[in-house]
């Protein structure tokens, strides 16, 4: 079963709107952390934003706020004020405990936004 | 500060010839170092991940293997290619503790045809 789901494949959204991209999870363990990742079209990966199991308070960092929903298994991205440079692939991903004491994330398949001028 | 390296950025090979990638990692020391691909349209799939010089774990078989002969190196290799090891192969760092942010290289674009 998927751990990571993005539903939506692609999405598009007006310069200067906010856009929301979707991401569930699924998980026993109750230590866990969720990011995003930010591809452009150079394959780049851009770490946007953490969220752990425990924050009581959702992440923000500049224009990227995770509206984190704990009970629903939500982790969804929210950009304010969209600009071009926006445009790009969009990873979710969880980061689990592994035996051995390592961390290792799984990712979703994606959400492509373009931000129309 | 840290940079992490990876080479080539393209490469084309035809099927049944070996591959060999490499990843250096600068600026830190005993990171946990991991491989990805990416086929085309798709997420992330990670195949390995090294905890330390010579700990190889492997997430899906496949005719790919890695090793990490250095702190601070990680070598993707295929003895035999196939069509389907075509993708874009990442490689990815992180500090060995609890760590939640993964740094990533730029890339390398693997066609096998």
């Amino acid at each position: 079963a998927q751990k990571i789901t993005q539903t939506q494949p692609g999405m598009f959204v007006q310069e200067k709107e906010a856009v929301t991209l979707d991401c569930t999870y699924d998980t026993s363990d109750p230590s866990y952390g969720l990011f995003w990742y930010k591809q452009p079209s150079s394959g780049e990966m851009i770490f946007l934003i953490y969220q752990g199991s425990y924050d009581q308070q959702n992440a923000t960092e500049g224009r990227y706020s995770l509206n984190f929903q704990k009970a629903r298994k939500s982790a969804n991205l929210v950009i304010s004020a969209s600009q071009l440079g926006d445009s790009a692939m969009y990873f979710c991903a969880m980061r689990e405990a592994r035996s051995g004491g390592s961390y290792i994330p799984t990712f979703g398949r994606g959400t492509s936004l373009i931000v129309h001028p | 500060s840290q940079t992490i390296h990876q080479w080539p950025a393209t490469l084309v090979q035809p099927v049944g010839s070996p591959l060999s990638l490499e990843c250096t990692v600068e600026g830190t020391s005993n990171p946990n170092l991991y491989w990805y691909r990416q086929a085309a349209g798709r997420g992330l799939q990670l195949l390995f991940y090294s905890v330390g010089i010579g700990q190889i774990s492997s997430e899906v078989p496949q005719n790919l293997s890695a090793s990490r002969p250095q702190d601070r190196q990680f070598i993707l290799s295929s003895k035999k290619l196939l069509l389907s090891d075509s993708g874009f192969y990442l490689c990815a760092w992180s500090v060995l503790a609890d760590s939640y942010e993964q740094y990533f290289g730029p890339g390398t674009r693997l066609t096998v045809t």
